[in-house]
């Protein structure tokens, strides 16, 4: 599985759109970027993923570069709820297979 | 409510006992994953077990044994526990198909403490 690097914290304002950016250089052809999330100490929490074209859901949107080295995660507009540790994952996708967890970026939305 | 149901949520042992946590996957879901999270090391994969039999083994001690039992629901057993073996323990499901996510959903946790 490719590595990731992610900033260790960020803020952002209540209301305003969060971006999490996420470096994945090493990333193989047939690897997704996915992304959970960990409210403090509750099971983490799937947002979205990708492949190649941005995506997006009721959560989230995810924009990848074209190389796709590197990808944003972008919550809309962020509420005080939206606080909590973001980990971009890159791995294979077919088939049900571990997740490896590096050490996130820790999102604190501010009123 | 992800669906994944873990008990107990808090458990207080002494160091050199034994401990059952246990896991009860989303319906329909045949893989179980179990995940250490401690302070030092973050969240890490233990092993994973797929419609009863083991699939895939991460940093799992040779003190830590799982297994998943016919209805599914697995349970991760932790013996002669030692003060570092304190963390958080998660339990994720997914079904296994030719979907290229396999989502997994996590329970709320166990957080065992070891005195």
């Amino acid at each position: 599985d490719a590595k990731t690097t992610q900033p260790t914290s960020m803020d952002c304002a209540e209301g305003r759109a969060a971006n999490l950016p996420c470096n994945h250089s090493t990333i193989s052809g047939n690897e997704y970027v996915y992304w959970y999330r960990q409210i403090h100490s509750q099971g983490p929490q799937y947002i979205i993923h990708g492949l190649k074209n941005n995506e997006t859901n009721e959560m989230a949107s995810l924009i990848i570069t074209e190389d796709r080295k590197s990808s944003t995660l972008i919550l809309p507009h962020a509420t005080l709820r939206d606080t909590a540790v973001y980990y971009c994952i890159v791995r294979v996708g077919r088939g049900a297979q571990k997740l490896v967890f590096g050490q996130g970026t820790r999102l604190t939305i501010n009123p | 409510d992800s669906g994944v149901t873990q008990t107990p949520k808090h458990l207080i042992t002494a160091t050199g006992q034994r401990v059952t946590l246990r896991c009860s996957p989303r319906s329909g879901d045949l893989s179980v994953y179990w995940y250490q999270q401690s302070l030092d090391q973050g969240l890490q994969f233990l092993i994973q077990y797929y419609n009863g039999e083991e699939r895939a083994k991460g940093n799992i001690l040779e003190r830590f044994s799982a297994q998943q039992f016919p209805d599914l629901h697995s349970e991760l057993n932790l013996s002669s526990l030692e003060l570092g073996d304190s963390a958080l323990y998660f339990c994720a499901s997914s079904v296994e198909g030719i979907a290229p996510y396999n989502e997994q959903f996590f329970g709320p946790g166990t957080r065992l403490t070891v005195l």
